[in-house]
């Protein structure tokens, strides 16, 4: 149980143009769900804390409207990333929250970003 | 702010060699601590926990102990395998309410390679 997915799970945009990444977990209601960057061989970064029905909390330094977050329903979250540039190259993974222990979180395989 | 210090890697060890990889916290708060592991291709997995000073969380073999005292939580493994080839990263989360619960900081992670 507590499997959470993510898709695409390697995309290939160009420059100035956006991309949607959504998370969803499968079998179970998250009611909180996180995003994360993780630089080659560097530990994850969060980015922002996504809750069902508001707006997301975003990490200090993280741009609000470049990382657009939105978490409409129980079981899907979804990162935009805005006017893409090279530098937003990464590995971004999502997260949810556990239904029975609110520190646990599941993983999603994550997403592979390259803005050519 | 709240920090989790892992020790360099990457490792290389044998087949039936014993493990240990250090990790050290700061925190404001009283924490969770937490081992993820991320295979290759894969997301992070939960690989074991403490919730409170003196615990000990184990799984798989590997075990790690909450010290209080010395603020560690280092992960150890009496005979690894091959398949225990992955990224281990150590993570807290404070248990206290506000803003910061349920959030995840991470140790730069560590690169264990296990040969036959």
């Amino acid at each position: 149980g507590a499997v959470v997915s993510q898709h695409p799970s390697r995309v290939i945009c160009k420059s100035g143009t956006s991309v949607k990444i959504e998370c969803r977990s499968l079998d179970f209601q998250a009611t909180t769900m996180f995003w994360y960057r993780q630089f080659p061989k560097q530990s994850l970064m969060l980015m922002a804390t996504s809750n069902e029905g508001s707006k997301a909390t975003y990490e200090q330094g993280v741009e609000k409207d470049k990382f657009l977050i939105n978490h409409a329903s129980l079981t899907l979250s979804t990162l935009t990333v805005t006017s893409a540039h090279p530098e937003d190259s990464s590995f971004y993974i999502c997260s949810a929250r556990g239904p029975l222990i609110p520190y646990e979180q599941y993983f999603g395989p994550g997403t592979r970003l390259t803005v050519t | 702010g709240d920090s989790v210090t892992q020790m360099e890697g990457p490792v290389t060890l044998s087949e039936e060699a014993f493990l240990t990889i250090n990790c050290t916290y700061t925190a404001t708060g009283y924490p969770s601590l937490f081992w993820y592991v991320q295979y290759p291709g894969e997301g992070l997995q939960l690989l074991l926990k403490a919730t409170k000073a003196d615990d000990k969380g184990s799984n798989k073999g590997f075990e790690a102990t909450y010290r209080k005292e010395t603020t560690s939580f280092h992960l150890e493994k009496g005979s690894v395998q091959v398949s225990d080839s992955a990224v281990y990263f150590c993570a807290l989360t404070l248990n206290a309410g506000g803003t910061s619960y349920g959030k995840l900081t991470f140790g730069q992670g560590t690169i264990l390679t296990v040969h036959p």
